[in-house]
């Protein structure tokens, strides 16, 4: 079974800061996607990484998967209130076919 | 594009009831779609998986004859929770895929599910 650590579990800071969420596996994945869920929604993808070492960058939010493609981390520069809500890392397996997700890191970014 | 919906957001049912969730890709043909379950403040649970003409795949712990899944077109899946109880409530969500990329699901916006 692959397992996916997400931390942390909970971040409330102040608009202007900046913050980092860490998704860890001793699993091997595939790919590895970001979403973003706000309360009563479904989550909605923000980013799809596959290679390892690959970083893509989506205004504020920076992507990072590992080079092992065994982790992966979201950094927020400059956060604002808009940008609260629960973030979820899903790494898919080699089939293609599921995704495991991590426990979700709930963000609340005060004005 | 890869616009997922759920039909309905919202229902409440008494105990014992059967209530049926529609989930359908409006812009693209689905091959697999997913069925998951979150309770608040947590991650989502995968409860089962659906390829359209074929019977699902329940995760371990889920009752297959009280979630019953049905996947008759490449754009539509639904879920029937039968004879409904209180530890039922939750919010249901349903994921899309067409295969065509890496593992990305394209999730619908959900159905609070509240039994009396």
């Amino acid at each position: 079974t692959q397992l996916l650590e997400q931390s942390p579990q909970f971040l409330s800071i102040q608009e202007g800061e900046n913050l980092t969420v860490y998704c860890n596996s001793s699993s091997v994945f595939s790919s590895l996607q970001w979403y973003r869920q706000e309360p009563g929604e479904g989550p909605v993808l923000l980013v799809t990484v596959v290679t390892g070492g690959e970083v893509k960058k989506l205004k504020r939010l920076t992507f990072q998967f590992g080079d092992a493609r065994k982790d992966s981390s979201l950094h927020i520069t400059a956060a604002q209130p808009g940008d609260t809500g629960l973030y979820l890392c899903a790494g898919g397996n080699n089939a293609g076919n599921m995704l495991t997700f991590g426990g979700g890191t709930r963000l609340m970014v005060k004005p | 594009g890869a616009v997922v919906s759920q039909h309905p957001s919202w229902v409440i049912c008494k105990s014992g009831t059967s209530v049926k969730i529609e989930c359908r890709s409006l812009d693209f043909q689905a091959t697999t779609m997913f069925w998951y379950r979150q309770f608040p403040k947590k991650s989502l649970m995968l409860m089962a998986t659906s390829n359209e003409g074929s019977k699902a795949t329940y995760e371990q712990g889920v009752e297959k004859d009280k979630f019953l899944i049905n996947h008759a077109s490449l754009t539509l899946s639904t879920l029937t929770v039968t004879s409904a109880h209180p530890e039922d409530s939750s919010f249901y969500i349903c994921s899309a895929t067409d295969g065509s990329s890496y593992n990305e699901q394209f999730f619908g916006p959900g159905t609070r599910l509240t039994v009396l």
